[in-house]
């Protein structure tokens, strides 16, 4: 199993530009998560999914944009981008939610973005 | 919404020394997980914990939920051991569906 993939690794996008962060899983988990994370702190959720066809809101969703249309890909949308959008980006899996180990949340490499 | 301390947030350490991490946090869990985010900026899982205690290799943690702590123990520290430990939890009440993360504890092993 590759676990959990994003793609690009690395990216620098001018103020304005649109982008699509990619992320894939193989576990066959049916929730998914994108957060970000800006120098010295820890990880603020953008937004989440808890299967096909349904997405929702987290701590810091402005600017962003999901979609999951399928159980293995949920790729972040990032319109007219803003030097405030500098931060890695990190996608994770689980197979659900609640207690029982069934929400333990596995993580891909990240996506350092900088936006100039 | 549920807090989430950790200490200390800064801790330089000779290699071979052990350590202990400490993550508070201020309301019932159903989600503890400590991860190491190594100097590549790589989110490596370290322990799946809301309760009880677990071990593996040199790490262990135990999570005494009832008093709303886990703690992180790192034996016989390696300079590969460098790097930040986030606590983060994921609270019972409610929908929640998103782990909260600690501000982390900053690692430095020197040989």
């Amino acid at each position: 199993n590759a676990g959990v993939t994003q793609t690009p690794k690395f990216r620098i996008l001018k103020i304005g530009q649109s982008m699509t962060l990619q992320c894939a899983q193989d576990m066959n988990h049916n929730y998914m998560y994108w957060y970000r994370q800006d120098p010295g702190m820890g990880l603020k959720l953008i937004y989440y999914s808890v299967g096909a066809g349904i997405t929702d809101k987290g701590e810091v969703p402005n600017g962003y944009n999901v979609s999951r249309s399928t159980t293995e890909d949920f790729p972040l949308r990032l319109e007219l981008a803003a030097p405030s959008q500098t931060s890695v980006y990190f996608c994770a899996s689980s197979y659900g939610g609640g207690a029982g180990g069934y929400n333990e949340q596995f993580f891909g490499p990240g996506t350092r973005l900088t936006v100039l | 919404g549920i807090q989430v301390e950790q200490s200390p947030p800064d801790l330089i350490l000779q290699e071979g020394a052990n350590s202990t991490l400490r993550c508070n946090f201020s309301d019932s869990v159903n989600n503890l997980q400590w991860f190491h985010q190594n100097p590549w900026g790589q989110l490596i899982n370290l322990f799946y914990i809301p309760s009880g205690t677990k071990q593996n290799g040199r790490l262990s943690a135990t999570t005494v939920a009832t008093e709303r702590y886990s703690l992180l123990y790192i034996s016989s520290s390696q300079t590969t051991d460098s790097g930040v430990y986030f606590c983060a939890v994921e609270g019972d009440a409610g929908n929640n569906r998103k782990l909260i993360w600690g501000l982390g504890t900053s690692l430095a092993v020197n040989p």
